[in-house]
């Protein structure tokens, strides 16, 4: 398996507070990404990165940022929570364009 | 923008019978294509992929055609067990400039195969 860790696996928050959840990977893969998973919609990307410090939008990017100052990690930050974010988020990392993805286990955020 | 659509499930087939899964998209160049699967409380696994036309990707008893005239890229296997039971998603990968690209997903076909 890729060496892809998620943290925390589960989170329970309440409305409003700040939430961050953190990917790090041992692959030294240059691109990291975090997707969300919800019934109906399958995996929508909310950021990604080619690089240190080079991060993008993805498609569903408001009420979230990212940071990645170093290779191995890319966190994901709630700015205040609210309950549509409550979801299952994935850490995903690549060598490449067309380079498979490796998945993480995922993290199951619920907001209160 | 891009977008990939799959058949909607859930799909439910006996042990031994035949499976596709229909997967279409839309894209403004030359995208590669992809299937992942799902297993229950996993993350997605990689399955088959093709970056170009007529490109067919195998895995596991699973084959996918890259069908630029039709954009489709669908998912079959001849003989699907129960262990085949998953979620399998069709993507799309596409250069968005800057050398990065971002990965499309359809919304996922859940897969049951009984006994």
């Amino acid at each position: 398996d890729a060496g892809i860790t998620q943290s925390p696996r589960h989170k329970v928050t309440e409305t409003g507070t700040p939430v961050t959840l953190r990917c790090h990977q041992t692959e030294n893969h240059r691109y990291m990404y975090w997707y969300r998973q919800d019934p109906g919609h399958g995996l929508r990307l909310i950021h990604y990165s080619y690089g240190v410090k080079d991060t993008d939008k993805g498609e569903v990017s408001d009420g979230y940022s990212v940071s990645r100052s170093k290779t191995e990690d890319f966190l994901l930050t709630l700015e205040s929570a609210t309950s549509s974010q409550t979801s299952v988020y994935f850490c995903a990392i690549s060598r490449g364009r067309d380079e498979k993805l490796f998945f993480g286990s995922g993290t199951q955020l619920s907001v209160l | 923008g891009d977008s990939v659509t799959q058949m909607e499930g859930p799909v439910t087939l006996s042990e031994e019978a035949f499976l596709t899964i229909n997967c279409t998209y839309t894209a403004t160049g030359y995208p590669s294509l992809f299937w992942y699967v799902q297993y229950p409380g996993e993350g997605l696994q990689l399955l088959l992929k093709a970056t170009k036309a007529d490109d067919k990707g195998s895995n596991k008893g699973f084959e996918a055609t890259y069908r630029k005239e039709t954009t489709s890229f669908h998912l079959e296997k001849g003989s699907v067990q129960v262990s085949d039971s998953a979620v399998y998603f069709c993507a799309l990968s596409e250069n968005s400039g800057a050398g990065s690209y971002q990965l499309t997903f359809g919304k996922g076909t859940k897969l049951s195969v009984i006994p």
